[in-house]
């Protein structure tokens, strides 16, 4: 069975700082990966998913998130805060079956 | 496009009353899932459809039932509606098994 931890519920970082939110996953088999945005009372939104391939993916909005087999992590970056970027952010995961499973989710606040 | 819709968006009901909450998408998606978002838990897998004519429990079934009525439409029924239900219940879709979950707007439930 998959699961998906997403370490830290509340993220602040100021206008201009790096983003960094963290994802881990365990799954029995190579995982498909996925990161989403939700603003408030909106649905969710992809950013960006890793399949096969490249580890490096590059989603909307400049975020971008690596992925890391040895380290069971996928985690999203953003090299320079906007005010428009705070949102809930969420990472999914499947095991190349039909269940999609999601984190507990992050809440980014970016300040002034 | 209209994508995935759902409805109602809001909707308040007494303990022991039932609803059925619908959903609907034109992408011809074979797979549709239903789940619930409550504040720190993320979001959590209620019941989902790999196919037509066919559904699978997911995290926390209990409490609920689902209907693959056809390719575009999965609905979900609360029979008898407890406050612990009080959510917001979004729906997906999914092309295949890799590829990324497309979101309805969500229907925000109280059950007072």
């Amino acid at each position: 069975a998959q699961s998906v931890t997403q370490l830290g519920s509340h993220v602040s970082v100021s206008e201009g700082a790096l983003v960094l939110l963290r994802c881990n996953y365990s799954s029995s088999v190579p995982p498909y990966l996925f990161w989403y945005v939700q603003y408030p009372n909106q649905g969710l939104q992809l950013l960006l998913k890793y399949t096969t391939g490249a580890t490096l993916v590059k989603g909307i909005n400049g975020f971008e998130a690596e992925f890391k087999k040895s380290e069971t992590s996928f985690h999203l970056t953003k090299p320079s805060a906007h005010m428009s970027d705070a949102a809930e952010y969420f990472c999914a995961a499947t095991g190349g079956g039909n269940k999609l499973t999601f984190g507990t989710g992050t809440q980014l606040k970016v300040e002034l | 496009n209209a994508g995935v819709t759902q409805t109602p968006k809001f909707q308040v009901l007494k303990t022991g009353q039932s609803m059925t909450l619908q959903c609907a998408q034109d992408m011809n998606h074979n797979s549709m899932y239903w789940y619930r978002q409550d504040p720190g838990m993320g979001l959590r897998l209620i019941y989902y459809s790999a196919s037509e004519g066919t559904t699978d429990k997911g995290e926390v079934p209990n409490g609920y039932n689902v209907s693959r009525l056809n390719k575009r439409e999965f609905s979900l029924r609360l029979e008898s509606a407890a406050p612990s239900q009080t959510s917001v219940y979004f729906c997906a879709s999914r092309e295949y098994r890799v590829a990324e979950a497309f979101f309805g707007q969500g229907t925000r439930l109280t059950v007072v």
